[in-house]
């Protein structure tokens, strides 16, 4: 079975400062794992996946995430914060089991001027 | 553009009035699936297909129904909306060999 835990609901950041939002998962098999953001009223926004390959992955806007399999985590950063990167973040799993996405409880990111 | 489309983007109901909640993706996906976001709970799933006629229950299907008549319709059935349902929905269709959800832009609904 996947489940994710995202922790701390709220982060609050300066603009310019390093973005970290923490996810651990934990899964029966290797997992894939993803990124997503929501800007209010609006959909989720792939940010960044790892399938295979380069624990280190680049996404969009300037976050990237590193896949690590000892401590069981992907937390995501980004070295610089922006105003527009206020929005809520949510960190998800699948397994070999394509049929479901787990997803995280979502950490709402607040940048302050 | 691909892209995934629900409607209504808001909707305000009472309590037993049968209502369904469109979804249409443009992308030739087989696998569709229906999750409600609920606050302090990231998102929940509802129901999924992974293919035409081929539907099952996730983790939080009770009081919904849904089918799948071809590929790129995904509807979402309340028979008999209760309060408890109150959320915002979201249909996903999964592509790139299953490892991107592709999501809509969400139905908020409050049933009263």
């Amino acid at each position: 079975a996947q489940s994710v835990t995202q922790l701390g609901s709220h982060v609050s950041v300066s603009e310019g400062a390093l973005v970290l939002l923490r996810c651990n998962y934990s899964s029966s098999v290797p997992p894939y794992l993803f990124w997503y953001v929501q800007y209010p009223n609006q959909g989720l926004q792939l940010l960044l996946k790892y399938t295979t390959g380069a624990t280190l992955v680049k996404g969009i806007n300037g976050f990237e995430a590193e896949f690590k399999k000892s401590e069981t985590s992907f937390h995501l950063t980004k070295p610089s914060a922006h105003m527009s990167d206020a929005a809520e973040y949510f960190c998800a799993v699948s397994g070999n089991n394509f049929n479901k996405f787990y997803f995280g409880s979502g950490t709402k990111l607040n940048v302050k001027p | 553009e691909a892209q995934v489309t629900q409607n209504p983007r808001y909707l305000i109901t009472v309590t037993g009035k049968k209502l369904t909640v469109t979804c249409s993706q443009n992308m030739n996906h087989e696998y569709m699936s229906w999750y409600r976001q609920d606050p302090g709970l990231g998102l929940r799933q509802i129901y999924y297909s992974m293919n035409v006629e081929v539907t099952d229950k996730g983790d939080v299907p009770e009081g919904y129904k849904v089918s799948r008549k071809e590929k790129r319709n995904f509807p979402l059935i309340l028979e008999s909306p209760s309060p408890n349902q109150t959320s915002l929905y979201f249909c996903a269709s999964l592509g790139h060999a299953n490892t991107e959800a592709f999501f809509g832009q969400g139905t908020r609904l409050t049933v009263v």
